[in-house]
């Protein structure tokens, strides 16, 4: 059973725009939403994360979008850049036994053109 | 560089051949994580460590595989008589227990092909 549903698999945005993935949860025990960013060949590098207690969280032109009540949350990325053309996947946790590892979607392959 | 490093990079080996890979975390972290990546998909995970005390183990994690920690510092996860299945990225992970955000920070993977 999938347990952190994320969508679209792959985005082609132009450079400048918007990139928005999103990603959908089922367990209530989770509490701590991360999004990490991986590049061919590298291991998944952490970009940002939330806890439920917040709406929303910014870092620089990176955005994410939480609803506890739809279990949903969404990876904004502002002024999208050919640098940021890699795969993210968001990925959920919670703090009691057996919720403490990572459950990550299943990626989306972002490509930024000029 | 002090981040989590992992060896080998790569390991191409023959079916029914045993493997182990060495993951080395950040020095003051307490917990230690094995995943694994299929072409394609998230990491899923496999086994995590306290310290020197294995926690939990996936259904994923067949008889097959074994992990370690014997001094709660670095981690091996051997794989006994692989299969064509086994081929994947090896991905470890470690985090410091205690902190209000546990952020888990990923080595570069080990990445194995059963031929």
């Amino acid at each position: 059973q999938q347990q952190v549903k994320q969508s679209p698999q792959s985005l082609i945005v132009q450079k400048g725009g918007i990139s928005i993935i999103n990603c959908a949860y089922e367990n209530t025990a989770f509490d701590y939403f991360p999004w990490y960013q991986q590049f061919p060949g590298k291991g998944p590098a952490l970009l940002i994360a939330i806890r439920p207690d917040v709406s929303e969280k910014k870092e620089g032109r990176f955005t994410i979008s939480f609803n506890k009540s739809a279990k949903q949350f969404s990876l904004h990325i502002m002024d999208s850049q050919p640098g940021d053309s890699a795969t993210y996947f968001c990925a959920a946790r919670g703090t009691n036994f057996g919720n403490e590892k990572l459950t990550f979607g299943t990626g989306t392959r972002l490509t930024i053109i000029p | 560089d002090t981040g989590v490093s992992q060896d080998p990079r790569h390991k191409i080996t023959k079916r029914g051949q045993n493997v182990t890979f060495r993951c080395d975390p950040i020095s003051e972290h307490n917990r230690l994580y094995w995943y694994r990546q299929t072409l394609g998909q998230g990491p899923e995970f496999l086994t995590y460590f306290q310290n020197e005390a294995q926690l939990e183990k996936s259904r994923l994690l067949s008889d097959r595989f074994s992990a370690e920690r014997p001094k709660g510092s670095f981690s091996t996860l051997e794989i006994q008589r692989t299969e064509q299945g086994d081929s994947a990225m090896y991905l470890c992970a470690s985090s410091y227990r205690g902190l209000i955000q546990e952020t888990q920070y990923f080595g570069p993977g080990t990445r194995l092909l059963v031929l």
